[in-house]
């Protein structure tokens, strides 16, 4: 079992849906959680960075966690062509490791 | 803002070739990293540095070596490139601490002829 979980999907929405990208994890040690953004042939580009359980909102954007149920969710509001792209979600202890998810592709039709 | 810059957005070498992908970041960031990115397998770490000349294998250090004589700078090595190491090549910086997330290039995509 990975210790990040990640529908690879894609997913298709039309442009103005909610999205919502989900992770699920393993390890009750994580303790911080992120959201990437990875346009095409483009490297990862750090989108929302939480601590611990709780909501935090940035823009469209609303990242999740659930330690209880060991889940992670990024939310997108009023979704744009522009938010095409491959979202992975990561996971680490606090230590140097960091685990990612394989990532989930998005597409937002106009 | 964080800049971490690798050397070549694409590359192309031949089987048994040594080959050098080079990585710079400006943010005086202690740790840095080498992954891989490949259909299906999502990132993979190579290896990583956590100060200057100390470095840790990752999950998949067969075949790479690694050389960080600057605190800015972290070469990943292929001492004799071979077809299943075309792929995409990542960097990431990050500074010490448990509050601190990974920031990355945009990668080398690496082809072995």
């Amino acid at each position: 079992q990975k210790e990040v979980e990640q529908d690879p999907g894609p997913l298709s929405v039309p442009e103005g849906a909610i999205v919502s990208l989900n992770c699920t994890y393993s390890n009750s040690a994580f303790q911080y959680f992120m959201w990437y953004r990875q346009y095409s042939r483009k490297g990862p580009e750090l989108l929302m960075y939480t601590y611990s359980s709780g909501n935090k909102e940035d823009g469209r954007f609303t990242a999740q966690v659930d330690k209880s149920s060991k889940y992670i969710s990024l939310f997108i509001r009023d979704s744009q062509p522009s938010d095409s792209a491959t979202y992975l979600c990561a996971a680490y202890t606090g230590g140097f490791k960091t685990i990612f998810g394989a990532g989930t592709r998005l597409f937002v039709k106009a | 803002d964080v800049k971490v810059t690798q050397s070549s957005r694409y590359l192309v070498k031949r089987t048994g070739e040594k080959v050098f992908l080079e990585c710079v970041q400006d943010m005086d960031h202690e740790n840095m990293f080498w992954y891989r990115q490949d259909p299906g397998l999502g990132l993979r770490l190579i290896y990583f540095s956590y100060d200057v000349k100390m470095k840790e294998k990752g999950d998949i250090p067969e075949g790479y070596s690694v050389s960080r004589e600057k605190k800015e700078r972290f070469s990943l090595i292929l001492e004799s490139a071979s077809t299943n190491q075309t792929s995409m090549y990542l960097c990431a910086s990050r500074r010490t601490g448990g509050n601190q997330p990974q920031h990355f290039g945009d990668g080398t995509r690496l082809s072995i002829l």
